[in-house]
């Protein structure tokens, strides 16, 4: 287990249809994170994991979106009903619950949504 | 979530030292200050985390004033693959507080 791994790296889609996200995180980390970043933006907080539990989610997290992480360990992001918009790459990171030592990040999944 | 102000972008030849200041003016007691680089396409990637006062690792330093209002991240010796965009968070190293706040960060060019 080298880092946090992304699956797929590119995603192309066409609008209306749903896709769907992996993370695996390194193992020992109980916390998740997804972000989503555009061109020229700094990556934007979506929503985080300590273990199952999804303690934040940010108000970009419109209903379409869906995030889970059923036995603490890997993490699936869900967009149903894609929209333009919402072509991004969205990355994924973990970390110790203290957050000491920063997180570590996948290197992320570019959607496209045409 | 204290919010960070740093320059949009810097310039520099190859073999200068660089150093980027952040301002987090409402920085709360339990907050640390940690800095991130990121390539194109790439995912952001840890360089350092500080509380106070100085920390050094084989990559970057770390300068926190007394105040810890600000900080500076330097990179000695740049080189071209240094060019990347760097960016300074502030958040709560211990507890519930959750997520991670980017801002825009500094995008960083070096030339030869």
């Amino acid at each position: 287990d080298t880092g946090v791994s992304q699956n797929p790296r590119h995603k192309i889609t066409k609008r209306g249809q749903n896709v769907t996200f992996r993370c695996d995180p390194i193992s020992e980390h109980n916390r998740l994170y997804w972000y989503r970043q555009t061109l020229g933006q700094g990556p934007e907080f979506l929503t985080y994991f300590q273990n199952e539990a999804q303690l934040e989610k940010s108000r970009l997290l419109s209903d379409r979106f869906s995030a889970e992480r059923p036995k603490g360990s890997f993490s699936t992001l869900e967009i149903q009903r894609t929209e333009q918009g919402d072509s991004a790459m969205y990355l994924c990171a973990s970390s110790p619950s203290n957050q000491q030592g920063g997180a570590f990040f996948g290197q992320g999944t570019r959607l496209t949504v045409v | 979530l204290a919010k960070t102000t740093q320059p949009i972008s810097m310039d520099s030849y190859e073999g200068q030292e660089v150093n980027i200041t952040c301002s987090h003016n409402n920085i709360a007691t339990n907050d640390y200050i940690t800095w991130y680089q990121q390539f194109p396409s790439q995912g952001p990637r840890f360089i350092i985390q500080g509380y106070k006062t100085k920390v050094t690792n084989e990559v970057a330093s770390l300068f926190i004033p007394a105040d810890r209002k600000s900080s500076t991240l330097s990179l000695p010796r740049v080189s071209l693959s240094d060019t990347a965009v760097y960016y300074c968070l502030v958040g709560d190293g211990t507890g519930t507080a959750s997520k991670l706040t980017f801002g825009t960060g500094t995008r960083l060019q070096v030339t030869l």
